[in-house]
């Protein structure tokens, strides 16, 4: 299995400030010009929702904000400036094999 | 605009079956190219995906389930389902369905991202 590894686990931020999420995967997720890495946002209380697809698309309706940048084994998800609606879990996952694995979740938080 | 909503018991006895249905709404299941698809979520912990049954009926599973998982689709109904057996007091979580969206895009193979999720059902095992 693709093991997914998250970093931090916890990041407390300011308002207005930029934040940033690394996620390594085990084996390289990239394949045939792409690379098949999502990032999921899971509010408190709600089911995850998705950000970023292919690694640095951003889903329909995801404010400009967020951006997704890596490739192979190394990504990370930015926000530019952090936003009290921004708070959660957010979780990255590989999709190039079954079993489909996500990484433990870096939670976000208000300072 | 597609919705995904699970249903079915919140309790179930260890050994037994977990069977649990996700009804699509705002669409049709059969209608495009996408992997309708379960994953779970134990109390204070991360994601798991369970598994996938494709538009056109092909399935694939986590091996963790060890050969007790199946996912199933009734496009007359537009629902599809999952089953569970043989469950302890380990598969208690909260389940999601989903939608698998592929990016339909050359060479792109076997990947699809989840959206949307359904708003998750909590399922306990225990006597």
């Amino acid at each position: 299995d693709i093991v997914m590894t998250q970093s931090p686990l916890s990041l407390p931020v300011t308002p207005g400030e930029p934040a940033s999420i690394s996620c390594r995967s085990s084996q390289s997720l990239y394949s045939n010009g792409y690379n098949y890495l999502d990032w999921y946002l899971q509010k408190p209380g709600q089911s995850p929702q998705l950000l970023i697809y292919l690694g640095s698309n951003r889903a329909s309706g995801v404010p400009d904000r967020f951006s997704g940048s890596g490739s192979g084994t190394d990504f990370t998800l930015k926000i530019s400036r952090v936003e009290a609606a921004d708070v959660g879990v957010y979780y990255c996952r590989q999709g190039l094999q079954a079993p489909l694995t996500f990484g433990g979740g870096t939670k976000v938080e208000i300072k | 605009q597609v919705q995904l909503q699970e249903s079915g018991p919140g309790l179930v006895k260890p050994s037994q079956t977990l069977s649990l249905t996700c009804t699509v709404s705002g669409g049709s299941i059969s209608s495009g190219s996408y992997y309708w698809s379960w994953i779970r979520q134990p109390a204070g912990k991360g994601l798991e995906w369970i598994g996938r049954m494709s538009t056109s009926g092909s399935t694939k599973y986590n091996p963790s389930l060890k050969g007790r998982v199946s996912v199933s689709v009734d496009t007359s109904k537009n629902q599809f389902f999952l089953n569970l057996n043989s469950v302890t007091a380990a598969d208690t979580a909260v389940y999601y369905c989903a939608r698998g969206v592929p990016p339909g895009l050359s060479g792109s193979g076997d990947y699809y991202w989840f959206d949307p999720w359904g708003q998750g059902i909590l399922v306990t095992v225990s006597s």
